[in-house]
């Protein structure tokens, strides 16, 4: 199983950015797929979620309204539209596979796309 | 919203048994995972469904959940063990993770 996340970048507060995720080594369009964020020196945070088809999605309070989650399974990537950024969502964002074990069970983690929102 | 407590920091001697909590409103009704993460690398699922290792995880790890505490055990505890471990679990559609807890091997 291979995710590798891109697309991280500076970007200034109320800009915009799109992280991708590209799987590898797994049938993608069978695994729901979530972003993990954490910022320096803190603890982890899950942002969002995305069914195996792209028909169900969820965020945290936090992102909702502001980020977007979306999947393109015959390009076997996983996106991460990011509107209206604030400081407080500079962090690494994590592209992560959820298992399919019951619950929610995170079985394997790329290594992150680093997102810095500064003026 | 849903809420898993974990202690800061958590010490231990080299060989003994660390214990590390993770406490929730009737946890005891869901699932648990732990995850290990160190230095500069992304987390590693060391425990799911409150109790299980996926292939490649150390005997040594194990994990129980009973109550409003699941409860993630390390027997035999080495210098490479340690790391921040952060609890997992799942409420109204959201994913919730621990505070993390930061494992010192003395």
């Amino acid at each position: 199983v291979q995710l590798v996340e891109s697309g991280g970048g500076l970007v200034q507060p109320g800009g915009s950015l799109r992280l991708s995720c590209a799987a590898s080594e797994f049938t993608f369009s069978s695994y729901w797929m979530h972003w993990v964020r954490q910022a320096p020196g803190k603890g982890l945070v899950w942002v969002s979620r995305i069914k195996t088809d792209g028909s169900s999605v969820s965020y945290a309070d936090s992102v909702k309204g502001r980020f977007t989650i979306s999947r393109d399974n015959a390009k076997n990537t996983l996106y991460l539209q990011m509107n209206s950024l604030r400081a407080e969502d500079t962090a690494l964002y994590y592209c992560v596979r959820d298992s399919g074990i019951t619950d929610t069970t995170l079985d394997y983690w790329g290594q992150g796309t680093l997102v810095t929102v500064s003026s | 919203s849903y809420e898993l407590t974990q202690p800061p920091s958590v010490s231990v001697s080299a060989g003994q048994t660390a214990i590390i909590t993770c406490s929730g409103d009737k946890l005891r009704n869901k699932y648990a995972c732990w995850y290990q993460q160190k230095p500069g690398q992304s987390p590693v699922l060391v425990i799911y469904q409150n109790s299980k290792r996926p292939s490649g995880i150390p005997e040594r790890f194990s994990g129980s959940n009973s109550g409003n505490t699941a409860t993630l055990t390390i027997s035999g505890t080495q210098a490479k063990d340690e790391a921040d471990y952060y609890c997992q679990t799942w409420d109204s559609s959201n994913v919730v993770f621990g505070g993390g807890t930061k494992l010192t091997v003395l």
